[in-house]
């Protein structure tokens, strides 16, 4: 049961360059999620997707684009990062019907954490 | 607006003695409430949810929350405390209406168990 994995754990980039943080579950959930995490703000959504090709806006999604090609994966870029978008990021699954595959409940990622310079 | 509030920044408690950290909601219809955990440098742990049914919820680890619709709160709480309990603690709701699982989560509660 490899659940849901994010990569990189950490990275480091520069102002104005792309960054794509990845993220892949293994339990063909419909919904994927991604959240940052910021000291004072809990966790925000910045976007989420109900299914393949599906994808809507959250909370926060200035600055940042998704895709979701194939169900079981959900990166999200930052087309030109910003200082403001240094946090942990974290991303999220949650199904269709009964058990694991419910929607009641959202599994979560170990994060990434992102510092932009 | 739909929102969840933990009151308290921190919690401190001492080894052994029963712990609550306090989660109230404002929702329109009838809420599914979450109660999750982060160690450092980890992502969120499920620790128990209520959906409906009887209103004391018992979870992971030891730890059971109160569902009291009247004051729209969904505390939780441990009777003895352990000091690997230590972490941040989230509550969150989902919408009601919303059938794609969002939650709003609250601003966490950082829980202190000192031995």
């Amino acid at each position: 049961d490899a659940g849901i994995t994010q990569s990189p754990r950490y990275k480091i980039t520069e102002t104005g360059r792309q960054v794509t943080l990845m993220c892949h579950q293994t339990w063909s959930h419909s919904y994927m999620f991604w959240y940052r995490q910021d000291l004072g703000h809990g966790l925000r959504l910045i976007y989420y997707s109900a299914a393949a090709d599906i994808t809507d806006k959250g909370e926060v999604p200035d600055g940042y684009v998704v895709s979701r090609s194939k169900t079981e994966n959900f990166p999200l870029t930052l087309e030109s990062a910003t200082r403001s978008q240094t946090s942990v990021y974290f991303c999220a699954s949650t199904g269709r019907g009964s058990g694991r595959s419910s929607t009641d409940t959202q599994y979560f990622g170990p994060g990434t954490r992102l510092t932009v310079l | 607006a739909q929102s969840v509030a933990q009151p308290e920044d921190q919690v401190n408690v001492a080894e052994g003695n029963p712990l609550t950290v306090k989660c109230t909601y404002s929702v329109s219809g009838n809420p599914y409430l979450f109660w999750y955990v982060q160690y450092p440098n980890r992502g969120l742990q499920f620790l128990l949810k209520y959906i409906t049914g009887d209103n004391l919820v018992k979870g992971s680890y030891g730890f059971e929350a109160e569902f009291n619709k009247s004051q729209t709160s969904f505390h939780l709480k441990k009777p003895s405390a352990l000091v690997s309990d230590s972490a941040l603690y989230f509550c969150a709701v989902r919408v009601p209406s919303s059938n794609t699982g969002k939650l709003i989560f609250g601003q966490g509660t950082t829980l202190q168990v000192k031995p």
